[in-house]
């Protein structure tokens, strides 16, 4: 296993269009997370599975925002109707428990021009 | 809920000097998480400190961990070009339907030969 695989790394979008991304945890990992980084900021939590099931969203998920996880393997995070302040740095994570260590993707950056 | 604050924001250090980051956490965290960042990359994770007391060292960096101060420092030993990055500190927030990483802004560190 090579870690965490995020797909793709960098998407430049028109705004009002939809994008998704995709996250392939390490495959022991039924915990995955999913963080937003804005340029010059911390990464800041969005949301988690354990498996297939969605157990919290943060404030920052706004209705325009959805992920899934369908077969507690890989999970996508959609963005409907992009605006510019969506431009940022995607990050996924997972672990095996709350626990233990969360091992982060490369990022998806996304761009909205 | 957990609120994680680092210091300084930007560091210039000149090579072979020594330096130390402070992070300072809100609430109860008994265990904190130093990563370091390169410019467009993901999160590579330095230490994970479990414990009040708790020292880790790798190199020219040291990290430790006082749970009673809610502090924990990270030192550079004898600083070279390539530890420039920045270095963000994240501590364990308990509660919701799982524990997750809050981070602070991050140290961006920039070593000058």
């Amino acid at each position: 296993d090579t870690g965490v695989s995020q797909d793709p790394r960098h998407k430049i979008t028109k705004r009002g269009q939809n994008v998704t991304f995709r996250c392939d945890p390490i495959s022991e990992h039924n915990r995955l997370y999913w963080y937003r980084q804005t340029l010059g900021q911390g990464p800041e939590f969005l949301t988690y599975f354990q498996n297939e099931a969605q157990l919290e969203k943060s404030r920052l998920l706004s209705d325009r925002f959805s992920a899934e996880r369908p077969k507690g393997s890989f999970s996508t995070l959609e963005i409907q109707r992009t605006e510019q302040g969506d431009s940022a740095m995607y990050l996924c994570a997972s672990s095996y428990t709350s626990d233990t260590e969360a091992f982060f993707g490369q990022g998806t950056r996304l761009t909205v021009v | 809920e957990l609120k994680v604050e680092q210091n300084p924001l930007f560091l210039s250090m000149q090579e072979g000097k020594n330096y130390t980051i402070y992070c300072n956490y809100s609430t109860t965290s008994d265990r904190l998480y130093w990563y370091r960042q390169d410019p467009g990359k993901s999160l590579e994770s330095l230490f994970v400190l479990l414990s009040n007391g708790a020292v880790k060292q790798e190199g020219r960096l040291m990290a430790s961990l006082d749970t009673k101060a809610r502090l924990s420092t990270l030192h550079i030993t004898a600083a070279v070009h390539d530890l420039s990055a920045t270095y963000f500190c994240a501590g364990l927030n308990y509660g919701g339907a799982t524990n997750k990483l809050i981070f602070g802004t991050g140290t961006l560190l920039a070593v000058q030969p």
